[in-house]
């Protein structure tokens, strides 16, 4: 069974600092590998799909990298804003193209 | 473009209720659906999954059941509630092997 664990379960965060948070997954038969926002009220939106190992993938001030062969990834966020304040899911796609999730980083920016 | 709706978006029932919640996908033909639950403090977890009309995998044991009467209608069900089934459940779509998207959300508590 494929165990996708995030660490940390919860972060507060400074407005403007910057902050990173882990998703870990096995690193054998690796597919792919998603990260999600999900704001409070709100649907889980996508933010990146990596899929090979060394990927860099960057959306404003939000970017992720990912090691396939030590079975993780870092969602980096420059400068945090209010609006940054999501709960942020990793999911790994496995072999029957399903997604296994992680029970996410809830991320709380304080003004 | 693609949607999706999901209803109602907030329910209460009593224990022992019956369940039927609805999710419908515009402007795409075959896509995978999906039920997914998140109970309180908890990532999402799989309920079930469905590749086609009539074609429906469960994940986990319990008393919920999926239909799938049309291709682009996904039906989560129950015969009687527990308290247990009280959860945010979510309904996604997605083309085989790319990344999903996911209704708005049904809140339902189960009293």
């Amino acid at each position: 069974i494929l165990n996708v664990e995030q660490s940390p379960q919860s972060l507060h965060v400074q407005e403007g600092d910057s902050t990173n948070f882990t998703c870990s997954f096995p690193s054998s038969n690796f597919y792919a590998l998603h990260w999600y926002r999900w704001e409070t009220a709100k649907s889980p939106e996508a933010l990146f799909v990596m899929t090979l190992n060394g990927d860099e993938k960057k959306k404003g001030r939000i970017s992720a990298t990912l090691n396939t062969k030590e079975g993780y990834s870092y969602l980096y966020i420059k400068g945090s804003q209010p609006e940054d304040s999501a709960t942020y899911l990793c999911a790994l796609k496995d072999s029957n193209y399903q997604l296994i999730w992680g029970a996410g980083t809830k991320l709380i920016i304080k003004p | 473009s693609q949607t999706i709706h999901q209803w109602p978006a907030t329910l209460v029932q009593p224990v022992g209720s019956p369940l039927s919640l609805e999710c419908t996908v515009e402007g795409t033909s075959n896509p995978n659906l999906y039920w997914y639950r998140q109970a309180a403090g908890r990532g999402l977890q799989l309920l079930f999954y469905s590749v086609g009309i009539g074609q429906i995998s469960s994940e986990v044991p319990q008393n919920l059941s999926a239909s799938r009467p049309q291709d682009r209608q996904f039906i989560l069900s129950s015969k009687k509630l527990l308290l247990s089934d009280s959860g945010f459940y979510l309904c996604a779509w997605s083309l085989a092997g790319v990344e999903q998207f996911f209704g708005p959300g049904t809140r339902l508590t189960v009293l």
